[in-house]
């Protein structure tokens, strides 16, 4: 079955906590990302890695951090130093960085209680 | 500062009704422009990806055109049904943006039966 899984798909985080969601796929695709959706507004984008061992800071990457070490594999870990985490997040992939379809996974929900 | 306007905010139609939903971007030079649906609490499906050469791509009853020059994409919806109701997104990559989408806020469609 091939495709995006993000998990968890809810996630609950209190005050001072680091948390990390997942995104693995299975597509073979070089280019992989994290977005941030709040209500109303437009997808926007966190980290993205080109490739294997790199990644690059999006419009909002403070309070966030990646890592890269498999192509299958791209975790975001929400800091304590992101002070309104509370948000969908998405993950996504395509197969280059250029020009090409991107594929989202389901997303998963993370609310600071 | 690269933007993606969508307008309307929220649309609602009757069954049958054929539909255009309009998306506007800053600067002409694009690498490409992408129409996607998101269903609640879901991630995204891509529906048509328009290279900058292209001036419109078809997939059933869903037609995007692109104008660069008035930088501007409109997606039709022909015969809508209630399986369409959704929010629908659209991206654009910009070359100054370093081929990153940027996404406007989406247009909340409802197809009532």
């Amino acid at each position: 079955d091939g495709g995006i899984t993000q998990s968890p798909k809810y996630l609950f985080r209190k005050e001072g906590q680091n948390v990390t969601l997942s995104c693995e796929q299975n597509l073979n695709h070089d280019a992989m990302y994290w977005y941030r959706q709040d209500p109303g507004q437009g997808l926007r984008l966190i980290y993205y890695s080109q490739i294997v061992n790199d990644f690059q800071k999006g419009d909002i990457a403070e309070g966030y951090s990646v890592s890269r070490e498999k192509k299958e594999s791209f975790p975001l870990t929400v800091t304590s130093a992101q002070k309104n985490p509370t948000a969908f997040y998405l993950c996504a992939t395509s197969r280059g960085f250029s020009g090409n379809t991107i594929y989202f996974g389901e997303g998963s929900w993370l609310t600071v209680v | 500062k690269q933007e993606v306007t969508q307008i309307p905010a929220a649309l609602s139609v009757p069954e049958g009704e054929n539909l255009v939903l309009n998306c506007s971007f800053t600067d002409s030079a694009i690498y490409n422009l992408q129409w996607f649906r998101q269903d609640p609490g879901k991630g995204l499906t891509s529906l048509l990806l328009i290279q900058s050469s292209q001036r419109e791509q078809t997939s059933g009853r869903l037609n995007a055109s692109l104008d660069k020059s008035s930088g501007r994409s409109t997606l039709y919806i022909a015969a809508s049904q209630p399986g369409d109701s959704a929010t629908y997104l659209c991206a654009v990559s910009y070359v100054e943006y370093g081929n990153k989408l940027v996404f406007g806020a989406g247009t909340i469609l409802r197809v009532k039966s």
